[in-house]
Parts: structure tokens; sequence; C-alpha cells
């Protein structure tokens, strides 16, 4: 089966612009994730969709960052404006509908900030 | 809130030695998971364990959920230089749809 599609690998932006990532699951996986990754530490959950509908944003800046999945499938997450704290690997995991269901990650999109 | 502690946070050792991370959460968890991060890689899936006192196995690794469901451990035997990487634990919430990663525990590998 393919694996977690996510645009683009990297991005270098100045600070107070924005960006925003693109991310395509696993066909058929219902519950899809917006982690933020800075270097050294582990993922921190920022938006948890399932279907189209959003299940955890708690930890999403949401002065900033926006998240959407118009259609239960492909997402994208938005970061408006960047600041220098938001360098980092944003990445997009997938799993079946369930709980705790194992997750399926992107190769992520690395961030920098200038 | 619920909190996922790894320790340690980095550990080098020489190739063939064992090697051990711990997991530990404030709150019981209904389920851990352990994820393994390749240097510039993403994290990809490695067990699941879901019952108490649970003990997997994966060739050289040894994956343990303690009584309690609140602690977990991955222990290799006789590491060798492609287990270099960042081990993850996630745990579960007893609500059944959070999962929260711990801040990986690092392994280095000396040939």
């Amino acid at each position: 089966e393919a694996g977690v599609a996510q645009s683009p690998r990297y991005k270098i932006i100045e600070k107070r612009q924005s960006v925003a990532f693109w991310c395509n699951p696993i066909s058929g996986h219902a519950t899809l994730y917006w982690y933020q990754q800075i270097l050294g530490q582990g993922p921190k959950l920022l938006i948890q969709f399932q279907n189209n509908g959003v299940v955890d944003d708690s930890q999403l800046p949401k002065d900033r960052f926006s998240a959407e999945r118009l259609k239960g499938v492909d997402s994208t997450l938005k970061i408006q404006p960047a600041k220098l704290e938001d360098s980092a690997v944003y990445l997009c995991a997938s799993s079946r509908i369930g709980s705790n269901q194992p997750q399926h990650f992107g190769d992520g999109t690395r961030l920098s900030i200038l | 809130g619920q909190q996922v502690m790894q320790i340690p946070q980095y550990q080098h050792v020489q190739e063939g030695e064992d090697f051990t991370t711990y997991c530990n959460s404030s709150t019981t968890l209904s389920n851990i998971q352990w994820y393994k991060q390749r240097p510039g890689g993403h994290p990809v899936f490695l067990i699941q364990l879901v019952k108490s006192g649970e003990v997997k196995k994966q060739k050289r690794l040894t994956f343990q959920f303690g009584e309690a469901k609140k602690n977990s451990s991955l222990h290799i035997t006789a590491t060798q230089t492609t287990d270099v990487g960042t081990y993850f634990c996630a745990g579960g919430n007893t609500g059944g749809f959070k999962t929260i990663f711990g801040a990986g525990t690092r392994l280095f590998v000396k040939a």
C-alpha cells in the first residue's frame, strides 16, 4: 500500500510570512494527525481529524495555525504569520478508525524560519 | 494532563551490548505503542501492547507493559549498528482516542 504523502519536503521562509503543508493519508485511513517535531524532541500533536471532523486541537496555536480536511481525505496545515519558534519538522500521520490505532507517518516537511 | 516520560534521554553503547529504555505515564494507559525514528527519518511503528503485564518479542527486541499499565520498557539484546535511532513510546489514554508521545531515547551504537 502507498504510504502517507507529504509536500513539500523542505521550506524556508522569513518570519511573518505564511506557509502551507499538504498531506495525503493512506487510502482508507479515517484518522489523520498533524504533529510538530522540534529537533531533539518527541512529536507534539497539533490536530487530529476523524474523517473531516476535528477530534483534538487542544495544542494548536489557533491564532496562527489552521488546518482543514474538507473531504475527509487530504489535509492542509497553514501557518500565518510564521514565527522563529515554528522552525520544526511537521509530520502528518494517518491510522485506521478505532481507538489508539497504530499511526503511519509521512516523511514530514522541514520548515526553517529566517 | 496526561504525561509520558521516557528515560534515558540518550545512550551510547558498544556494538553487542544491551540497551533498555523506560517509559512512565502519570495516568493509567489503555495501551502503549513503540516507534523507531532513524536519523533524518520519520517515526515507524514497531509494536502495540494492550494487556497488563504483556510481554512481546521481535527478534532481539523485547517489549513489556507494566502490571499497572502505567509503565513500559523496550530492551534490545546485543545491539547492532542498524539499531541506531530514537525510540519513542506513545501512551494511549483510557478514553481511547488520544495518544501521547514521550520525548524519546536516542541510541548511539559504536562499532
